[in-house]
């Protein structure tokens, strides 16, 4: 069964800092989704970024960016020129591909990031 | 705007209560998801439904049912609540497809006094 891990709890940073953020996952597939949500205190869940397992190229979305190592099974995701808005919970997830219909996301347990003016 | 609507967004009930926690969206999507939240489990997922009829068991779907009688609804029965199920409850439509984005609602807190 895949599984994901996200070892920070809680992390913080300075305002216009950088940060990263850890995730390991355990899997026997080589085609699969990984994913980085974020969830401010609204409860709402946001998708920050997507990435493809077989691209190797890593996936960049204006200040944030993944560090994606697929035989270290790494997945991490860096927060630049971080801002308050920024503070959150994120949560990296996991999705097999091809899968048919299945859109099933396996998420880590997630980490509480503060952003400190 | 299609949309993806869980209602209530906050509900207090007693052990031993059913409780239904209804989920409601206007994308049109086929695959439906159900997740619950807490403090060091992340998401997990309840049950989940490819398609009207059609439900299948997550990786805790115990003490909890859906069922799929249109596109646009699933809802989550807690046949007999218990303290346990006191949660944060999620959830979540996408299109069919390896390459469709999850549509999240906002949540139901539900606690179980």
């Amino acid at each position: 069964a895949q599984t994901v891990t996200q070892s920070q709890p809680e992390m913080s940073v300075q305002e216009a800092e950088t940060v990263t953020l850890s995730c390991t996952y355990d899997t026997s597939e080589s085609d699969y989704y990984l994913f980085w949500y974020k969830q401010p205190p609204s409860r709402q869940m946001i998708l920050v970024i997507r990435q493809e397992a077989y691209k190797q190229q890593n996936a960049t979305e204006n200040r944030f960016s993944v560090n994606f190592q697929k035989a270290a099974k790494s997945f991490s995701l860096k927060i630049s020129d971080s801002q308050l808005g920024d503070a959150a919970m994120y949560f990296c997830a996991y999705r097999r591909a091809p899968s048919g219909a299945t859109n099933k996301l396996i998420f880590g347990t997630g980490t509480l990031l503060a952003v400190q003016p | 705007d299609a949309e993806i609507t869980q209602s209530p967004r906050h509900k207090i009930t007693e052990t031993g209560r059913q409780v239904t926690l209804a989920c409601h969206q206007t994308w049109n999507h086929n695959n439906m998801f159900w997740y619950r939240q807490d403090l060091g489990h992340g998401l997990r997922l309840i049950h989940y439904s490819y398609g009207v009829q059609d439900t299948n068991k997550g990786e805790v779907s115990d003490g909890y049912s859906v069922s799929r009688s249109n596109t646009e609804d699933l809802p989550l029965t807690l046949e007999s609540a218990a303290s346990s199920q006191t949660s944060v409850y999620f959830c979540a439509s996408s299109e069919k497809g390896n390459n469709s984005p999850l549509h999240f609602g906002n949540g139901t807190r539900l606690t179980v006094t």
